[in-house]
């Protein structure tokens, strides 16, 4: 299996512009979770899914982002407007099921960089 | 609720000493512990994982832990540390039914030649 796919790798753009990350789940996983990390805040979890339902997006910061899972394998998360605030590398991860003792596979991460 | 604590932001050993990065955590019922281990550039992988059962479990790359109700703790070993092991390390906690993982800050793992 490839593993968490996860595209663009890098990410450069101006202030106020619209940014979509996007994210492809190992095959047979029923959980994802978006992440942000920071030197300032570490890993901080956004939101997460299971059975592409949005189960807990209180770690979302603001309206400005969203997150979508369209089908079983897939999730995108948007940033509208982005802000430079915004600068920081993106995970998602996945899992077999929310259940305590799966663990989760992280993808490369996104580094997004808002000038 | 859950939560873990790391002690030590950054921790620096010579090449061939030992490792030790500590790990405390909290929660009311019997938790689930893990360490992950980032690389620079990298996501986040798993180095070992406490479910039950034995309270001593082996790990990747020649670490280990120790789960320690008394103490709440779960501390991460390696008796020698390799340069390719300076990455950063984190302490996660989870329970049955809690759906979601909590991390520790992190631990930054510097190893001298």
């Amino acid at each position: 299996d490839a593993g968490v796919i996860q595209s663009p790798r890098h990410e450069v753009t101006e202030m106020g512009q619209e940014v979509t990350l996007r994210c492809k789940l190992i095959s047979g996983h029923n959980s994802l979770f978006w992440y942000r990390q920071t030197m300032m805040r570490g890993l901080e979890l956004l939101i997460y899914f299971n059975n592409n339902v949005p189960i807990d997006d209180s770690g979302m910061p603001e309206d400005r982002f969203s997150a979508k899972m369209p089908n079983a394998s897939f999730s995108t998360l948007k940033i509208q407007p982005s802000e430079p605030r915004d600068s920081a590398v993106y995970f998602c991860a996945s899992s077999l099921g929310t259940a305590g003792d799966y663990e989760q596979y992280f993808g490369p991460g996104t580094r997004l960089t808002v000038t | 609720a859950q939560s873990v604590t790391q002690l030590g932001s950054h921790v620096s050993v010579s090449e061939g000493a030992l490792v030790l990065l500590r790990c405390n955590y909290s929660s009311s019922v019997p938790p689930y512990l893990f360490w992950y281990v980032q690389y620079p550039n990298q996501g986040l992988q798993l180095l070992l994982k406490y479910t039950t059962g034995a309270t001593l479990v082996k790990g990747i790359n020649g670490f280990e832990a120790e789960f320690k109700k008394s103490e709440t703790s779960f501390h991460l070993t390696k008796p020698s540390a390799h340069m390719s092991d300076a990455a950063e390390y984190f302490c996660a906690v989870s329970v049955t039914g809690g759906f979601k993982t909590i991390f520790g800050a992190g631990t930054r793992l510097f190893v001298k030649a």
